[in-house]
């Protein structure tokens, strides 16, 4: 049973417009929602952060909306640039009970900006 | 920002031998380290989870003494894939955090282990 999920598996992009990428989560338990960014045969970036508390944060070009009733949360990035062609993963996690801090990662949306 | 430092980055061995990779945090003090495990074109697989100075904890269907985990200070983790087999080629990747809520982890750049 996915817990979270990315159901978009590719996303292309023209540079200087926006990426949105979604993730929906099933567990009502995970309270901390976070984005990495992956290039291949690197370990995960860690991009940008929000907590359960919240329904956006914004750091730069980066923002993330979080819609609890949901259980929805995208990342936006404005503009986009060819280096941002990445995969990025949507992490949940919960901060109690058995397992906190773990995290549950999607299974990923690879974004390509065009030049 | 954080950095956490894994080594090596690329292993390649023969079947049967024992492979140690650390996993290092450099700049904080990492109270709980994770193992994940990335099959192509797949997300990233927990493993394990281990605090400092306790035993590590084990995701369902991960052999504990196949893969042994040490975390013996804050800053040094260390996974040993024992009498590795072929099955065990994979990229394998650290991460580390601190123990405060609502703090992302960090993660290291990954070994791939490829196994003869």
């Amino acid at each position: 049973d996915q817990q979270v999920k990315q159901n978009s598996p590719s996303l292309s992009v023209q540079e200087g417009r926006i990426s949105i990428l979604n993730c929906d989560y099933t567990n009502s338990m995970f309270d901390y929602f976070l984005w990495y960014k992956k290039y291949p045969a690197e370990g995960p970036t860690f991009l940008i952060s929000i907590s359960s508390i919240k329904d956006k944060n914004e750091d730069g070009r980066f923002t993330v909306f979080l819609n609890k009733s949901a259980k929805h949360l995208s990342l936006h990035i404005v503009p986009s640039q060819p280096g941002d062609s990445a995969v990025y993963f949507c992490a949940a996690s919960a901060n109690s009970g058995a397992g906190s801090y773990q995290l549950t990662f999607g299974k990923g949306t690879k974004l390509s900006v065009i030049p | 920002g954080a950095v956490v430092s894994q080594h090596p980055s690329r292993v390649i061995c023969k079947s049967g031998t024992s492979v140690k990779i650390e996993c290092r945090s450099l700049d904080f003090q990492a109270t709980t380290m994770f193992w994940y495990r990335q099959f192509p074109k797949q997300s990233l697989m927990l493993m394990a989870t281990s605090n400092e100075g306790s035993k590590a904890t084990y995701e369902q269907g991960v052999e504990k003494d196949k893969f042994l985990i040490n975390h013996a200070s804050l800053t040094l983790s260390t996974l040993t894939v024992t009498s590795a087999h072929p099955e065990d080629s994979s990229f394998y990747i650290c991460s580390a955090r601190t123990g405060y809520s609502n703090q992302p982890q960090h993660f290291g750049d990954g070994t791939r282990l490829s196994i003869l």
